[in-house]
């Protein structure tokens, strides 16, 4: 089945600075990213996601980039700002309505104003 | 976006005693409803698939028999700890697909959490 990396775990910037997260996973078949963004105690929101027939995608101050050759997907976050302290969590499914999303194992973000 | 709403959000019962988690579709209908278990800083891990009018499809290492999954209907699937102990506590997240084929976001439940005492 389906695994996906996530590094770091923790990441600390400043307000203003960027704030990269990156993702591998195993099953070449897998066709759809999502990344959330899950506050304590409530559940994930979906802030971004990216389908293989794109290389990247981008939405304001957040952008996500694929490279399927290598199977990896990366999250860029610009301008960082207080509000976006969260831990966010990639995942990885084959995009069809029977099939579950793999979650990586999240990285808390800190950010410092 | 759609809507996927979950009941209790929150969930005290003593150690043996069986809790229901209810989740629900409210806009659209959902052949598929996921349920995954979120340990205290931990990422959600996917515990069973649920199928409308079949049995559910369960992850290794997850006990069918403890997790029991009901899914009767297009907009509702029911999740039952039985015999819970507390190990069982958790955050319980459900989450569905509408129905197309690749339409890839994922809806989720506001998540119940449950603590066995």
């Amino acid at each position: 089945g389906e695994n996906v990396e996530q590094h770091p775990s923790t990441l600390s910037v400043q307000e203003g600075d960027s704030a990269v997260i990156k993702c591998t996973y195993s099953d070449s078949a897998s066709n759809y990213f999502p990344w959330y963004k899950q506050e304590l105690g409530k559940r994930p929101q979906l802030i971004i996601d990216i389908r293989s027939n794109v290389g990247e995608k981008k939405d304001q101050r957040i952008a996500v980039t694929l490279n399927k050759t290598a199977k990896h997907f990366s999250l860029h976050i610009t301008e960082t700002q207080p509000e976006d302290s969260a831990v966010y969590f990639c995942a990885a499914s084959k995009g069809q309505a029977g099939t579950a999303l793999i979650f990586g194992k999240g990285t808390t973000l800190s950010v410092s104003s | 976006g759609a809507v996927v709403s979950q009941h209790p959000s929150w969930v005290i019962c003593k150690s043996g005693t069986s809790v229901k988690i209810e989740c629900r579709s409210l806009d659209f209908q959902a052949t598929t409803m996921f349920w995954y278990r979120q340990f205290p800083k931990q990422s959600l891990m996917l515990m069973a698939t649920s199928n409308e009018g079949s049995k559910a499809t369960y992850e290794q290492g997850v006990e069918k028999d403890k997790f029991l999954i009901n899914h009767a209907s297009l907009t509702l699937s029911t999740l039952t700890v039985t015999s819970a102990h507390p190990e069982d506590s958790s955050f319980y997240i459900c989450s569905a697909r509408r129905g197309s084929e690749n339409t890839g976001e994922l809806f989720f439940g506001e998540g119940s959490r449950l603590t066995v005492l």
